[in-house]
């Protein structure tokens, strides 16, 4: 069965640096998505996006975050300058169409410290 | 704002007990997911419902638009159903998920 492949699975990195989330979605799906879940708490909504461009975003995703799908097959999250409170799980997920299921990936824990 | 809330949050059964898990939310859908968390985090789509009602092996999903409800029934429960189950829905208007707090299910043998 097809996945949403995501790496690292774990990435522990200083207050202040930037990192990179990777993400390989489904090959034949269109609407890709990253949601961040901070231990404890529920999933969250990040950003959305398709034909290469954002199509929502919310309040967390700030002027730190940005996406890109930078070739046919990943879609990378960045988070500039990191800071302790971007400590979470971030899943990416991806779908053939808004109105159909989704697949997320396994996540990625983002330790900040 | 639109606010989904599941109950219970904590559920504990016997193995082979029938489970309800139920969600409610406050604005209009255009669908209604329930996913599962293992411990390990992954998240693993179950259903995504936009009316009636939906089976896999034995789970059961149904949900009524009009009042805004939805409930996930697990049939003979086993401890492998051991999880967290979320409900999550998407609005008319937009493309994000909103989650619920989940509920943590969990299966004695």
């Amino acid at each position: 069965e097809p996945e949403v492949t995501q790496t690292p699975s774990h990435q522990v990195t200083q207050m202040g640096q930037e990192v990179i989330l990777r993400c390989v979605p489904i090959s034949n799906h269109l609407y890709f998505y990253w949601y961040r879940q901070i231990l404890g708490q529920k999933v969250e909504f990040l950003v959305s996006f398709y034909n290469n461009e954002i199509s929502e975003k919310s309040e967390i995703f700030d002027d730190q975050f940005s996406v890109e799908r930078p070739d046919g097959s990943n879609f990378t999250l960045k988070i500039r300058s990191t800071k302790l409170e971007d400590s979470a799980m971030y899943f990416c997920a991806s779908s053939e169409d808004q109105n159909y299921g989704y697949t997320f990936g396994s996540g990625t824990r983002l330790t900040v410290v | 704002k639109n606010e989904v809330e599941q109950s219970p949050q904590n559920l504990t059964a016997q193995e082979g007990e029938f489970i309800t898990i139920n969600c409610s939310y406050s604005v209009g859908i255009s669908a209604l997911h329930w996913l599962q968390q293992h411990p390990g985090g992954g998240i693993v789509s179950l259903f995504m419902l936009s009316s009636g009602k939906k089976k896999h092996g034995r789970l059961i999903a149904t949900i009524n638009i009009q009042e805004k409800h939805s409930s996930l029934h697990i049939t003979a429960s086993h401890p492998r159903d051991s999880a967290v189950y979320i409900c999550a829905v998407l609005e008319t208007s937009g493309s994000r998920l909103t989650f619920g707090e989940g509920t943590q299910l969990t299966v004695n043998p």
